[in-house]
């Protein structure tokens, strides 16, 4: 089946640093991705939806200056989180949608989990 | 806008036990649902997807449903094994639109 990779899969920075997270289809060309946040013991919130070649949208209540996302082609997704803080620390998820309309399928990747210092 | 909870949030069993975990979703023109399973630290793995169109899928010892009419969803696992304990999220998503997660049910399967 179709892979989405994340790297790093975790990191762990200083507050005031920025922190640059990629995603990859690995065999599939992705038409979305989306990236997600989850906290310990809860569940994902969408975070932003990119498309390639244009600018993300975010989900209200997200800084779209603190997380920068970049869809460079249809297989890559880097989100920037910049200037990190503690607050910050969470698990990364990201997800690739392939297809269009009723064929449409989502993979997720593995994750990456920032810990702030 | 679609909503998901799931109950229980927790739940533990002895091993070999047959059980039952609980989706419901605010929106009847859901586009389809799927569950995943997280284990601690991990990311996602998908079980199940079922389409709007379908009323069940199968996996082995799992099985999921969907009603839309009641706004439900049920994952039964067949013979509960230790490996089991997990995570399982289920996931519900319109037309369109992104998957709406709900909480998690946080299952221990105890040998």
């Amino acid at each position: 089946g179709a892979v989405v990779s994340q790297h790093p899969s975790w990191v762990i920075c200083k507050s005031g640093t920025s922190v640059k997270i990629e995603c990859r289809s690995l065999d599939f060309q992705a038409t979305t991705m989306f990236w997600y946040r989850q906290f310990p013991k809860q569940s994902l919130m969408l975070m932003a939806t990119s498309n390639e070649g244009s600018k993300a949208t975010y989900e209200q209540g997200v800084e779209k200056d603190k997380f920068l996302i970049n869809h460079a082609s249809l297989t890559l997704s880097t989100l920037t989180v910049t200037s990190a803080h503690p607050e910050d620390s969470s698990f990364y998820i990201c997800s690739a949608r392939v297809g269009r309309g009723g064929t449409d399928t989502q993979y997720f990747g593995p994750g990456t989990r920032l810990t702030v210092l | 806008k679609q909503e998901v909870t799931q109950i229980p949030a927790a739940l533990s069993v002895p091993e070999g036990e047959n059980l039952v975990l609980n989706c419901s979703f605010t929106d009847s023109a859901i586009y389809n649902l799927q569950w995943f399973r997280q284990d601690p630290g991990k990311g996602l793995t998908s079980l199940l997807l079922i389409q709007s169109s379908q009323r069940e899928q199968t996996s082995g010892r799992l099985n999921a449903s969907l009603d839309k009419s009641s706004g439900r969803s049920t994952l039964y696992i067949a013979a509960s094994q230790p490996g089991d304990s997990a995570t399982y999220l289920c996931a519900g998503r319109n037309y369109g639109q992104n998957f709406v997660f709900g909480p998690g049910t946080r299952l221990s399967v105890l040998p």
